[in-house]
């Protein structure tokens, strides 16, 4: 159980466009989901906390203007890389969590490879 | 949270016990310990956590000292799919699901033939 489906698993896009990155839970309801980014050979950056039905909460650094995150419904959030450049080429990957006291707390989705060109 | 340590890089040979340490010296008492690994290019798996008492499921077993200042994250038979990078990470129950995790840099176990 507790399973995140994350599409696509990779894109690549042109300097310039956007891309829409999903994030479902399958068998659960998830309030709050996290993106994170990872670039090679490092740990997992936190992006953005979402929660369904308000405005995400974004880390110091992170322009919410260019990353937008949608969180509609309890199982589905979105990230939009807006206006996407060779810089923002990296792992996306999101994150909900299960707030169940004494169980773990969070699952992951496969990731999302963005290359920009 | 508090912040915990860990080996950048271990060895294992298929077939032993792997066993990876962390610190977390400042660890307050109402904050939990949580593995988790990431195999190349996914996300990451959850393995285990712990409060105080040492845990045990069909993928680990964690370990956890009486002060609870460090833990070591046990494999028992590890496997060359047991590569990965392994994160301790600590993390505290209150805030309920707003409560983010925070990744630090890891171990990267390479389990050999």
């Amino acid at each position: 159980g507790a399973v995140v489906s994350q599409h696509p698993s990779r894109v690549i896009c042109k300097s310039g466009t956007s891309v829409k990155i999903e994030c479902r839970s399958l068998d659960f309801q998830a309030t709050t989901m996290f993106w994170y980014r990872q670039f090679p050979k490092q740990s997992l950056m936190l992006m953005a906390t979402s929660n369904e039905g308000s405005k995400a909460t974004y880390e110091q650094g992170v322009e919410k203007d260019k990353f937008l995150i949608n969180h509609a419904s309890l199982t589905l959030s979105t990230l939009t890389v807006t206006s996407a450049h060779p810089e923002d080429s990296s792992f996306y990957i999101c994150s909900a969590a299960i707030d169940r006291a004494g169980a773990y707390g969070y699952t992951f989705g496969s990731g999302t490879r963005l290359t920009v060109v | 949270d508090a912040k915990t340590t860990q080996p950048p890089s271990m060895d294992c040979a298929e077939g032993r016990a792997a066993n990876l340490p962390c610190n977390h010296s400042t660890i307050s008492g109402n904050e939990y310990v949580y593995w988790y690994r990431q195999i190349h290019s996914q996300g990451p798996q959850y393995i285990i956590h712990g409060l105080k008492n040492n845990e045990t499921n069909e993928m680990a077993s964690l370990i956890i000292t009486e002060d609870r200042k460090s833990s070591t994250l046990i494999l028992p038979h590890a496997t060359l799919r047991d590569t990965a990078v392994y994160y301790c990470i600590v993390r505290g129950w209150s805030g309920g699901s707003n409560y983010k995790l925070t990744f630090g840099k890891g171990t990267l176990l390479t389990v050999n033939p």
